[in-house]
């Protein structure tokens, strides 16, 4: 199985801010995606992170929002811009292989914002 | 774009009992159908799958089925254990859809001892 690595692992933020996750994903990986979990709620996909391109977002999530990065094959980031208490949530990196579908999960960026 | 529906949302067993959770799906090109479960404050992680071309999946005491016709695959659980309480999320995944999986809202299962 693929390991997935995501920092930081919580942090707490103040309104108008903007915090950077970073996920690393051993070489199994070659596609790369960012999910959203808020509390008790299902994950709903942000963007897939592409690889020396700008990032394909799904409906409701904009570039401006959610930056992302991702400059080689196995690293990414995504930033949270201009937080409010609505982003608090769980954010989490995965990653697969797009030939199997299955996903790996990092074990999730858990942000509170005041 | 893909859509799934998953039931029951909440499931509550007793130890030794089978659990079901059933999922539908819209997308009739979606070829694969994941199923992850999520401890409490743990990431998700794939307990079984199965693609389009196969109707039933086993592995010890979890099982898939699928039925293409009804756009409809099934999780079974049998004799659940207390350490399977958590919460299950099905997926559906096609190789025209860049990868992406689409997830259904989940089902809390606890198993009382």
């Amino acid at each position: 199985s693929a390991v997935i690595s995501q920092k930081p692992s919580r942090d707490i933020c103040q309104r108008g801010t903007s915090l950077t996750i970073q996920c690393q994903v051993d070489s199994q990986v070659t596609m790369m995606f960012w999910y959203r979990q808020q509390p008790g709620q299902s994950l709903t996909l942000i963007a897939t992170a592409n690889q020396g391109s700008e990032a394909t977002y799904e409906s409701g999530f904009v570039i401006d929002k959610f930056p992302i990065s991702r400059p080689n094959l196995t690293f990414s980031t995504l930033t949270v811009s201009n937080m409010s208490p609505e982003d608090s949530s769980i954010y989490l990196c995965s990653g697969g292989q797009g030939n199997t579908g299955e996903l790996f999960f990092g074990e999730g960026s858990r942000l509170t914002v005041l | 774009g893909e859509n799934v529906e998953q039931h029951p949302s909440t499931l509550s067993v007793q130890e030794g009992d089978s659990a079901v959770i059933k999922c539908t799906y819209s997308d009739s090109a979606s070829n694969y159908f994941p199923w992850y479960k999520q401890e409490l404050g743990k990431r998700p992680q794939l307990i079984i799958d199965i693609r389009s071309n196969v109707g039933e999946k086993k592995d010890q005491r979890i099982a898939v089925t699928l039925n293409k016709t009804a756009k409809h695959f099934s999780l079974h659980i049998t004799e659940t254990q207390p350490e399977d309480s958590a919460v299950y999320f099905c997926a559906a995944n096609s190789n025209t859809n860049a990868g992406k999986s689409t997830f259904g809202d989940g089902t809390t299962l606890t198993v009382k001892p």
